[in-house]
């Protein structure tokens, strides 16, 4: 079974602009989750979905948006893109017969300059 | 809130020794309790959960984590360190709210030295 695919790997940004991150979750498994993680804050939930719905969202401001499709796979947006997202993005799945179990992808690395 | 918490920044330990890496908990009701580890440039990894049954709980690549309701932890163990083992080290518990949402501990760095 194919795992957490993540898509761009690497990503290079100005201030000010914005970006779209996306996340193909393992087949069948219907939650996707987003974290952050930065040297200085660690690993911090964003948000999750589930069947197309938001089921959780951390404590990021309005810039930090998603959604899923009907196929599962889910997307973020950041916009005005600030020095401080700078940051490894990672997405996790979670379903079938593990529940509770997050799979994490490779992650995005986004540079903002 | 459920958190976790990490009191070692970084562990060392000689090949072939037991390694431990601590991890508290505080959580309102019964607590959901996971180990991840993540190698450089990559996501994480499940390596085991505690939900619920016996407090000593099995994970992947030989290393298991006790569950300690009195003193609120789940200290994840090995019996013999490798040097492959050395990497990030995070603990986590679910969110209040319903869904899978995790709440990582700020993780420890382990160094296996051969």
């Amino acid at each position: 079974k194919a795992g957490v695919t993540q898509t761009p790997r690497y990503l290079i940004k100005t201030r000010g602009q914005q970006v779209t991150l996306s996340c193909s979750p393992i087949s069948g498994h219907r939650s996707v989750s987003w974290y952050q993680q930065t040297p200085g804050q660690g690993l911090q939930f964003l948000f999750e979905y589930f069947s197309e719905t938001q089921r959780n969202k951390g404590n990021f401001p309005g810039r930090f948006s998603g959604r899923q499709f009907s196929n599962s796979r889910s997307e973020m947006n950041v916009s005005t893109l600030e020095l401080g997202d700078s940051a490894l993005y990672l997405c996790a799945s979670s379903g079938g017969t593990q529940a509770y179990e997050q799979y994490f992808g490779p992650g995005t690395r986004l540079t903002v300059t | 809130a459920q958190s976790v918490a990490q009191p070692e920044d970084q562990v060392n330990v000689a090949e072939g020794n037991p390694l431990t890496v601590k991890c508290t908990y505080s959580v309102s009701g019964n607590p959901y309790l996971f180990w991840y580890v993540q190698y450089p440039n990559r996501g994480l990894q499940f390596l085991l959960k505690y939900i619920t049954g016996d407090n000593l709980v099995k994970g992947s690549y030989g290393f298991e984590a006790e569950f300690n309701k009195s003193q609120t932890s789940f200290h994840l163990k090995k019996p013999s360190a490798l040097v492959s083992d050395s990497a990030l080290y995070f603990c986590a518990v679910r969110g209040l709210n319903s869904g899978y949402a995790l709440n990582f501990g700020k993780g420890t760095s382990l160094l296996v030295t051969p």
